[in-house]
């Protein structure tokens, strides 16, 4: 499978909302609710943020949100605060249990 | 507290094989599938094989089918990748990884494996 296309970089300042792509094809993104979202802060492990296209896990702020138009997934950010900085990954379920990722987007909160 | 600890990691030389393990604590460990994911230096994240709750179903991706093999022991709540043939493009920090792939809810902190002569 190929990798899901993330814009290689994003940026906005404290307080403004930022939305993150994330396209796939009809076998992965457009063919499964199971897009989820991932950060990744230097020399650290992957955490999830939003699964199954929308759902935040219990701890994660609302300022994080998902969503999910045909072959491409979005993530937004609201309220951008220092911390948000990072590198966010998407992922779909690809069908036999196989999982494909995006190439990440370097989120820079200006 | 959910706790996944990878270990095994090292520098091998191209051709060579290495077992990773990934001891987990904090939850039932036999009641959850579990994943390998590595991660290239200053690359993105790659899915590299999935296995079951019981072990008898298990996944691979295409790069590494036929020279990793994932396995479980439920009893020691431990989780394995035995890798050969290395290459070059297998230099990555291998994370271990719960849950059912979509989401992968915990993972471990990783450990870093150089394919190098």
């Amino acid at each position: 499978q190929s990798a899901l296309t993330q814009p290689p970089s994003a940026s906005g300042s404290p307080g403004q909302s930022v939305t993150i792509s994330c396209t796939g094809t009809s076998s992965d993104v457009g063919g499964y609710n199971y897009v989820s979202w991932y950060q990744q802060h230097p020399g650290k492990a992957p955490k999830l943020m939003i699964y199954e296209v929308s759902k935040r896990p219990s701890g994660v702020p609302d300022r994080f949100s998902g969503s999910k138009s045909g072959n491409t997934a979005s993530l937004t950010v609201s309220g951008l605060q220092a911390e948000d900085e990072a590198d966010y990954y998407c992922s779909s379920y690809a069908g036999s249990a196989h999982v494909v990722f995006g190439g990440g987007t370097k989120l820079t909160v200006l | 507290e959910v706790q996944l600890v990878e270990s095994g990691g090292g520098l091998v030389q191209p051709g060579g094989s290495l077992r990773l393990s990934c001891a987990a604590s904090g939850f039932t460990f036999s009641s959850y599938e579990m994943n390998w994911v590595r991660q290239a230096p200053g690359k993105g994240l790659e899915w590299v094989s999935y296995i079951g709750s019981s072990g008898s179903t298990i996944y691979y991706a295409d790069s590494v089918k036929g020279r990793f093999t994932i396995s479980r022991d439920n009893s020691k709540n431990s989780l394995y990748l035995q890798m050969s043939s290395l290459r070059d493009e297998d230099t990555a920090v291998y994370y271990c990884a719960r849950g059912s792939g979509t989401p992968m809810v915990d993972w471990g902190p990783g450990t870093l494996v150089t394919v190098s002569s």
